[in-house]
């Protein structure tokens, strides 16, 4: 079966535009975390999402949120794009919520800010 | 705040050495998950612990909880080349935050 697909796989903006990530899990699978990962500061949990709703957070600012739709596919915004924001989005997905139950991860969308 | 220190962050060894990371947290811990990133790839999910002295085995790798939920291992018995690459613990503390370690990055000399 198919795996978890990122898209964009590569996205070049600007200081100060806004970018959109999507995400499709694997066909079942109905939770979807984001992750962001920089040589500097690593992994990072952005937030995760189930069945629509935010079930979890990381300490991002609001600048960066996210939604789920019905058919569990997710987007991540990011609003007022920074130098610092320039890294690979990693999402994956699990059948449900909570990590006993393993996740798949994408290939990343990697976002280079300008 | 809480602090996750995984070490080492680098570790060399020859090929059928063994290999072992720690993943250290300053609070007790719900749980904790490990991740393994080959260079250029993306995490692959390995396993979850999650009662205090557990341990699980995935053939060579062996995962430990420590009693105190506080510090976790992995362990790999005679590294292959193809156990190359980068392995992190993601930690879930009692009030819900994930938290990832730094990493250690494996390198395997043939």
């Amino acid at each position: 079966k198919a795996g978890v697909t990122q898209t964009p796989r590569y996205l070049i903006k600007t200081r100060g535009q806004q970018v959109t990530l999507s995400c499709s899990p694997i066909s079942g699978h109905r939770s979807v975390s984001w992750y962001q990962q920089t040589p500097g500061q690593g992994l990072q949990f952005l937030f995760e999402y189930f069945s629509e709703t935010q079930r979890n957070k990381g300490n991002f600012p609001g600048r960066f949120s996210g939604r789920q739709f019905s058919n569990s596919r997710s987007e991540m915004n990011v609003s007022t794009l920074e130098l610092g924001d320039s890294a690979l989005y990693l999402c994956a997905s699990s059948l449900r919520s909570g990590r006993n139950y393993g996740y798949t991860f994408g290939s990343g969308t990697r976002l280079t800010v300008v | 705040g809480q602090q996750v220190m995984q070490i080492p962050q680098y570790q060399h060894v020859q090929e059928g050495e063994d290999f072992t990371t720690y993943c250290n947290s300053s609070t007790t811990l719900s749980n904790i998950q490990w991740y393994k990133q080959r260079p250029g790839g993306h995490p692959v999910f390995l396993i979850q612990l999650v009662k205090s002295g557990e341990v699980k085995k995935q053939k060579r790798l062996t995962f430990q909880f420590g009693e105190a939920k506080k510090n976790s291992s992995l362990h790999i018995t005679a590294t292959q080349t193809t156990d190359v690459g980068t392995y992190f613990c993601e930690v879930d503390n009692q009030g819900g935050k994930l938290i990832f370690g730094q990493g250690t990055e494996l390198s395997v000399k043939p």
